[in-house]
Formats: structure tokens, C-alpha cells, sequence
């Protein structure tokens, strides 16, 4: 049984630049979500995924979309990039929504300069 | 809204010593808790979890036990190991919402 994977594992990109960050989800599991973990901090949820629908949203903006595709695969896409940006990005899917127990996938080390 | 509070840390053992930390909830409903770890360059790993009051939660030495009456999840192993050392997550869930609830993560450093 495959984990939760996810690329790229660490991304440089400067400020007001575009980003996809991708995640593969456990085998059987319909749901993705993604939390951002800044330094020295828990992760924070931005939203998820369940069956190529939003289905909830944190307290981010818009500029922080996402996607999830037949295969329940998902990406986090950020526009208009901010220092404050800088951070792990996990991704963690789970059997269905509404289920307490999420895996996670290794994160995506993002700096933004 | 629904939080989590834990002790800061980080917190520094030597290997055999007796591990406490402490996790305190507020939250709306009947949450479900939960302790992740985060081993240095990896991702979240569940450790334990219980989903209603009075359960103990246990994995690989790790005890916690669900107090409604004090909202508490404190974290416990009689002795711990040096590859014990990694960050330590409180999180929580409730049946109404999806998405997870962390606190801020307490640092563990277990010296041989």
C-alpha cells in the first residue's frame, strides 16, 4: 500500500510568482487535505477535497486554490506569493470526509524570497 | 472557537525518564484527540487517539486518556528513548468539521 506522497519536496520561488504544489493520496482514499506548518508552529488547515469538490476552507485567501482530480489526486496552487508563504505545505487524504483519521504526506518545504 | 493548548517546550529528558506533556482543549461538542509526531525532515505520523471521554489512546509506550471534566490529553511515557526525540502535536476534531486542529507542537530532546 503506497502513502501519501508528495512533490516537490522543497521549492525557492520569489515573491509575487505563482506555485503548484502536487499530492498523491493513499490508495482508497477519497478526501485530500492541505494544512500549512510554519516554523516553530502547528499546521494550520486551508481546506479540502472530497471527491473533486471544496469541502470546507480555513481562514485563507483566495489566492490559495486547489484541485482534485478523478484519480483523488490533488494540488495546492498559490498566486501572488508572500514572504509570508514560507512554509511546510502538508497534504493528508483520508478513506472519506468526516473520518478523524487523516495521513500525512511528507510536506513541501516552500521559501519564498 | 475550538483550540488546543500545550505546553511549550522544548523539553529536555534523560533516556529512562518519565515523559508528562501536558495538552489542554476547548472546543464545542464531543471532539475527538489526538497526538501526532514529527520525526526531523518528515511528515505528521499519528501516534494516538481516542474519540470520546475516558478512553486511553496508547501506542508504542505512549499513553493518553480523554478528561471531559478537566479538557485534557496529557501525553505520557514511563521511559523514553533517545529516537524518541521529535515534535509532539495535540491536535482535535469534531464530528461537524473536517479539518484537524493542532497546537503548537512541543520539541522533545531525550539525552543517552
Amino acid at each position: 500500500e503506497t502513502g501519501v506522497t508528495q512533490s516537490p519536496t522543497h521549492l525557492i520561488k520569489t515573491r509575487g510568482q505563482q506555485v503548484t504544489l502536487r499530492c498523491s493520496s493513499q490508495s482508497g482514499h477519497n478526501t485530500v487535505s492541505w494544512y500549512q506548518q510554519a516554523l516553530g508552529q502547528g499546521p494550520q488547515f486551508i481546506f479540502q477535497y472530497y471527491r473533486e469538490e471544496e469541502n470546507g476552507r480555513g481562514n485563507f485567501p483566495p489566492r490559495f486554490s486547489g484541485l482534485q482530480f478523478p484519480n483523488y489526486s490533488s494540488e495546492l496552487n498559490v498566486n501572488a506569493l508572500e514572504l509570508d508563504d514560507s512554509a511546510l505545505y502538508l497534504c493528508a487524504s483520508s478513506i472519506t470526509t468526516g473520518s478523524y483519521e487523516q495521513y500525512f504526506g511528507p510536506g513541501t518545504r516552500l521559501t519564498v524570497t | 472557537g475550538n483550540s488546543v493548548t500545550q505546553m511549550e517546550g522544548p523539553v529536555t529528558l534523560s533516556e529512562e525518564a518519565f515523559l508528562t506533556i501536558n495538552c489542554t482543549y476547548t472546543a464545542t461538542g464531543y471532539p475527538s484527540l489526538f497526538w501526532y509526531v514529527q520525526y526531523p525532515g518528515e511528515g505528521l505520523q499519528l501516534l494516538l487517539k481516542a474519540t470520546k471521554a475516558d478512553d486511553k489512546g496508547s501506542n508504542k509506550g505512549f499513553e493518553a486518556t480523554y478528561r471531559k471534566e478537566t479538557t485534557s490529553f496529557h501525553l505520557e511515557k514511563g521511559s523514553v528513548q533517545v529516537s524518541d526525540s521529535a515534535v509532539y502535536f495535540c491536535a482535535l476534531s469534531t464530528g461537524g468539521e473536517d479539518k484537524i486542529i493542532f497546537g503548537k507542537g512541543t520539541r522533545l530532546h531525550i539525552l543517552p
